[in-house]
């Protein structure tokens, strides 16, 4: 078990609709970080955040928004989809920024 | 920004022979070095890292090395086994795991 659990699982959207994905961490990891992994590729960095603070960003529009909860949960919310969206989404977690990270199963998403 | 590359992008052994990854970087400020195992329908799994003052680490099969200078870093394993073959990641990030840049990923294959 990593300690990163995703929900839901598998999830399948249209275009133009909004979906938020969730993350529960273990306990003391005050660190998230998103992910986003298209077919074959590498995953390439959402956002991350650290006490519920957005700590760094990186190439995604701003319909790619966050929130981390003080119970170690956090949401990725992606409005206004489109196909390039569909992707596994991860979520990685540490006690700090630097610390390894551990990463859930992810969340793939199908837009269509 | 930074940019990770990564070759093989497959690599086929025999079971127990050696397999190398490699991977460069672009951004000389880089200086957390970690290595990841995504199987299929999993999240990535940290196997090993690296920090930019240290030019080797082990850990069993495992060794990860690294040239500053060059800008390049590999990974070793050593006596593969048929649960080795996964998509192994390399990545690289600044302020000691900010935010990972991930390479594209090399599909490692053990055959028994």
């Amino acid at each position: 078990e990593t300690g990163v659990t995703q929900s839901p699982t598998h999830l399948i959207k249209t275009r133009g609709q909004q979906v938020t994905l969730r993350c529960s961490s273990q306990s003391g990891h005050n660190t998230v970080s998103w992910y986003q992994q298209a077919l074959g590729q590498g995953p390439q960095f959402i956002f991350q955040y650290y006490r519920e603070e957005e700590n760094g960003r990186g190439n995604f529009p701003p319909r790619f928004s966050g929130l981390q909860f003080p119970n170690y949960s956090s949401e990725l919310n992606v409005n206004a989809l489109e196909l390039d969206d569909s992707a596994l989404y991860l979520c990685a977690s540490s006690r700090v920024p630097g610390d390894g990270y551990t990463f859930g199963s992810g969340t793939r998403l199908t837009v269509v | 920004g930074e940019n990770v590359e990564q070759h093989p992008s497959t690599l086929s052994v025999q079971e127990g022979d050696s397999a190398v990854i490699k991977c460069t970087y672009s951004d000389s400020a880089s200086n957390y070095f970690p290595w990841y195992k995504q199987e299929l329908g999993k999240g990535p799994q940290l196997i090993i890292d690296i920090r930019s003052n240290v030019g080797e680490k082990k850990d069993q099969r495992i060794a990860v090395t690294l040239n500053k200078t060059a800008k390049h870093f590999s990974l070793h394993i050593t006596e593969t086994q048929p649960e080795d073959s996964a998509v192994y990641f390399c990545a690289a990030s600044k302020n000691y795991g900010q935010n990972f840049v991930f390479g594209p990923g090399t599909r490692l294959s053990v055959l028994p």
